[in-house]
């Protein structure tokens, strides 16, 4: 079946590690984001990749980092300069420009906790 | 930068109520989405709008692409217990760039009436 994978579903981190988390799609879709939801927060988009080797900073990529070498991975990298890692993180994708209006929609994988301590 | 304000932010329902909540914003959209989210998982997409006055349904839910392209509804008729669950609302600007991406409401929690 066609899906978004993330994994692991819970994290747990000492202060001042980088961890990475990974998202892995085989939906054949171009656009690929992350974002990072905090209790009772809508979600914050902290970086995105619309074609291979290329990403852009979201609103929040301060102490992240990611990489999209390949179509159907986008993952993302937390860094120790990032002041208040813990959060529930969410992956998402969306289908090529060709495929119409709904390349605007966007699909999420199950999300991964990290809990930093 | 635009904001999405949904409301209300949280609510109770008892078995068989309609239900409703909505988005606004301070600046138009050209598409509005609307998710829903179980406690530990990812938001799932419920409804896609893409023009202004647009009314869809999927099964006991509708939502409406507001005229003024700053707002959009969503309504639950007849909800049923695994309606619980927290919705987001999420609005792409006719912008390009990082603007043209989802900007997403805080959501509204509905949970069961004790």
């Amino acid at each position: 079946d066609g899906g978004i994978t993330q994994s692991p579903k819970y994290l747990f981190r000492k202060e001042g590690q980088n961890v990475t988390l990974s998202c892995e799609q085989n939906l054949n879709h171009d656009a690929m984001y992350w974002y990072r939801q905090d209790p009772g927060q809508g979600l914050r988009l902290i970086y995105y990749s619309q074609i291979v080797n290329d990403f852009q900073k979201g609103d929040i990529a301060e102490g992240y980092s990611v990489s999209r070498e390949k179509k159907e991975s986008f993952p993302l990298t937390v860094t120790s300069a990032q002041k208040n890692p813990t959060a529930f993180y969410l992956c998402a994708s969306s289908p090529p420009r060709t495929s119409g209006r709904s390349y605007n929609e966007q699909f999420f994988g199950p999300g991964t906790r990290l809990t930093v301590l | 930068g635009q904001q999405l304000n949904q409301s209300p932010q949280s609510m109770f329902i008892q078995e068989g109520e309609d239900v409703s909540m909505n988005c606004t914003s301070s600046s138009i959209f050209n598409t509005w989405l609307w998710y829903k989210q179980d406690p530990g998982e990812g938001p799932v997409l419920l409804i896609a709008l893409y023009k202004a006055g647009e009314l869809t349904s999927n099964g006991r839910l509708t939502a409406q692409f507001g005229i003024t392209r700053k707002d959009s509804f969503l309504n639950i008729s007849a909800s049923i217990p695994s309606d619980v669950g927290i919705y987001f609302c999420a609005g792409q600007s006719p912008m390009g760039g990082s603007q043209g991406n989802l900007i997403f409401g805080k959501g509204t929690k509905l949970s069961v009436k004790p």
